[in-house]
């Protein structure tokens, strides 16, 4: 049973262009969500967390968006970069429980 | 900090061998977790650790998987013996605390088995 759901492998977009990338999650009682990013050949890299007392956090080019209603958050990035190209995951844990549970990721490419 | 180091980079080894997999904790995190990636199943947990102590180990595939911690730095993951479907990247993480926040993870390491 998957708990975090990334349904779209894969995106594409233009440099300069917002990128999306959405994530499912199904446990109610996740309430802490966090994106990572992934090169080609390297660990995960911890991008951007948000708790699920608010509803967005921004940090630079990033903005995670969280609707607990619809168990959805979502990560936009603008402007997009080419340096941004990689596997985005998303992750859940829930405070009584110390599991990182992951989406499959979704590759994300920026054409220059 | 060097962050999170796993060793070897690369393994390829023949179905049957013994495998070892190396990693060593950000100083000061007392949490970590082994994780294998494959394409077909993503990031699974194997097991996780609490200062030392091996606290979930429900996702260790079969009794062919061990792991262990023995100081506070370093954790090691066995196979024994080794097959082909055990074929993957792990990575281990570490976090300070444990319950929520980041974790920080390794470079990895390509498990190929021949």
């Amino acid at each position: 049973d998957q708990q975090v759901k990334q349904n779209s492998p894969s995106l594409s977009v233009q440099e300069g262009r917002i990128s999306i990338l959405n994530c499912d999650y199904t446990n109610s009682m996740f309430d802490y969500f966090l994106w990572y990013k992934k090169y080609p050949a390297e660990g995960p890299t911890f991008l951007i967390s948000i708790s699920s007392i608010k509803d967005k956090n921004e940090d630079g080019r990033f903005t995670v968006f969280l609707n607990k209603s619809a168990k959805h958050l979502s990560l936009h990035i603008v402007p997009s970069q080419p340096g941004d190209s990689a596997v985005y995951f998303c992750a859940a844990s829930a405070s009584s429980n110390y599991k990182l549970t992951f989406g499959k990721g979704t590759l994300l490419t920026v054409n220059p | 900090d060097a962050g999170v180091i796993q060793s070897p980079r690369h393994e390829v080894t023949e179905m049957g061998q013994e495998v070892t997999l190396r990693c060593k904790l950000i100083s000061g995190h007392n949490s970590l977790f082994w994780y294998r990636q494959t394409m077909m199943r993503g990031l699974e947990l194997l097991i996780y650790f609490n200062n030392n102590v091996p606290i979930d180990d429900s996702g260790m595939p079969e009794d062919r998987f061990s792991a262990k911690m023995p100081n506070a730095s370093f954790s090691t993951l066995k196979i024994q013996p080794s097959e082909p479907r055990d074929s993957a990247v792990y990575f281990c993480a570490s976090r300070a605390g444990q319950v929520q926040g980041k974790a920080f993870f390794g470079q990895g390491t390509r498990l190929t088995v021949v």
